[in-house]
């Protein structure tokens, strides 16, 4: 299983831009990057999902490198509204080898500061 | 639609009694995951269905730990002869098919053993 390794905290000001960087260095040919935002007591939301090169959608974009050994998650002028955890996995349930699991790490506490 | 719903939102038990935690998840949705989540903590893995076929129950924490999905939708956990140690939230979350397919989470349910 491809474990993962970021940052514990991040702190920002608004308006900013916020690159959070993921490591996992035994990522698998098979599987995906993807970020997850979690809010207090909220389950985790979707963000970005990618496999290689950059990915952009309304909310963040997602760069990788040609090696996928990390994985950089930006956010554009961020907002109070941003602050949460945020949460990188790498996995893929298509894996063959009998383990579905898809593993959190610790995440990112982002605090946006006015 | 509907997103992941999950029930009840909160649970107090006693050290020793039974509980039954419920997960609807999003129609249509083959895949289907629980994950226990301690304060402060990423979420962890617990278990993996595809369809009612439980294909991963590796992270279940010991056999007082039980899942099904009898009918590939509906799920519960259930957890016998509680303890402290199991005070966590417990988050489901559903995707259309495993490898790539983003995951939808619930709210979660609190589960509080006393």
């Amino acid at each position: 299983l491809a474990k993962t390794t970021q940052p514990i905290s991040m702190d920002s000001y608004e308006g900013q831009e916020v690159n959070i960087t993921c490591s996992h260095n035994n990522i698998a040919t098979n599987d995906y990057i993807t970020w997850y935002q979690q809010f207090p007591s909220q389950g985790p939301r979707f963000i970005i999902q990618g496999y290689k090169t950059k990915v952009t959608n309304e909310v963040a974009s997602l760069f990788i490198p040609a090696d996928r050994k990390s994985s950089t998650l930006s956010l554009p002028r961020v907002s109070l509204s941003d602050t949460a955890v945020y949460y990188c996995l790498v996995g893929d349930t298509y894996s063959g080898a009998g383990s579905y699991q898809l593993t959190f790490g610790k995440g990112t506490k982002l605090s946006v500061i006015p | 639609g509907a997103g992941v719903s999950q029930s009840p939102r909160y649970k107090v038990a006693k050290r020793g009694q039974d509980v039954a935690l419920r997960c609807d998840p999003i129609s249509g949705h083959v895949s289907l995951f629980w994950y226990q989540q301690a304060l402060g903590q990423g979420p962890e893995f617990l278990t993996y269905f595809q369809n009612e076929a439980q294909l991963d129950k590796s992270g279940l924490p010991s056999d007082r730990f039980f899942a099904e999905r009898p009918e590939g939708s509906v799920s519960t956990l259930k957890i016998q002869r509680t303890q402290q140690e199991d005070s966590a939230v417990y988050l489901c979350a559903s995707s259309f098919e495993g490898g790539s397919s983003p995951l939808h989470f619930g709210n979660g349910t609190r589960l509080t053993v006393t």
